[in-house]
């Protein structure tokens, strides 16, 4: 089975700052997708980026990128340039050839002025 | 586009009574369609996969008797609790997966809370 752990509960960053949250991941699959949810106090779940595991380049999204070590089973986001609205529950998630995702325990943001 | 609904957004029943969620995909054709459970602090939680036509698959440890789920057509998937408790009190998600999808991106609906009495 597929496990996702994210092993910071909480993070927090200023105004206009960089943060990179952590996420790693197990799987035997070789043929996968991972994401990066946000999930703001109103819980509706946002997808921020996706990353194709066949892809060696990076994903970029604006001021969201990742860095993808498929060797290590690593995704981890960077946040550049910070902004209050970006504080949230942020869950990295993985889906294999059975189209389940799978959450990590979540990374809850915050960020101060 | 990609809209997904889900109705009610919050509800309150009293113990040993049934509530019925229903996820709507509103601009595309969901073949299949997902079930999460959500505590407060905490994951999502998968309970079951609904594909349009055909029994729900469920997770290990959900009861399918007591999480009734029906995917009756492309679009609208339902998540019956029967004979509610206290503790099936939480916030329920769902997700569409459209069918043209080519990155299995799954679709999510805002939740409902249910707080059972």
């Amino acid at each position: 089975a597929q496990t996702v752990t994210q092993s910071q509960p909480e993070m927090s960053v200023q105004e206009a700052e960089t943060v990179t949250l952590s996420c790693t991941y197990d799987t035997s699959e070789s043929d996968y997708y991972l994401f990066w949810y946000k999930q703001p106090p109103s819980r509706q779940m946002i997808l921020v980026i996706r990353q194709e595991a066949y892809k060696q380049q990076n994903a970029t999204e604006n001021r969201f990128s990742v860095n993808f070590q498929k060797a290590a089973k690593s995704f981890s986001l960077k946040i550049s340039d910070s902004q209050l609205g970006d504080a949230a529950m942020y869950f990295c998630a993985y889906a294999g050839t059975a189209s389940k995702l799978t959450f990590g325990t979540g990374t809850r943001l915050q960020v101060t002025l | 586009g990609a809209v997904v609904s889900q109705h009610p957004s919050w509800v309150i029943c009293k113990s040993g009574t049934s509530v019925k969620i229903e996820c709507r995909s509103l601009d595309f054709q969901a073949t299949t369609m997902f079930w999460y459970r959500q505590f407060p602090k905490q994951s999502l939680m998968l309970m079951a996969t609904s594909n349009e036509g055909s029994k729900a698959t469920y997770e290990q440890g959900v009861e399918k008797d007591k999480f009734l789920i029906n995917h009756a057509s492309l679009t609208l998937s339902t998540l019956t609790v029967t004979s509610a408790h206290p503790e099936d009190s939480s916030f329920y998600i769902c997700s569409a997966r459209d069918r043209r999808a080519f990155y299995n991106e799954q679709f999510f609906g805002p939740g409902t809370r249910l707080t059972v009495l």
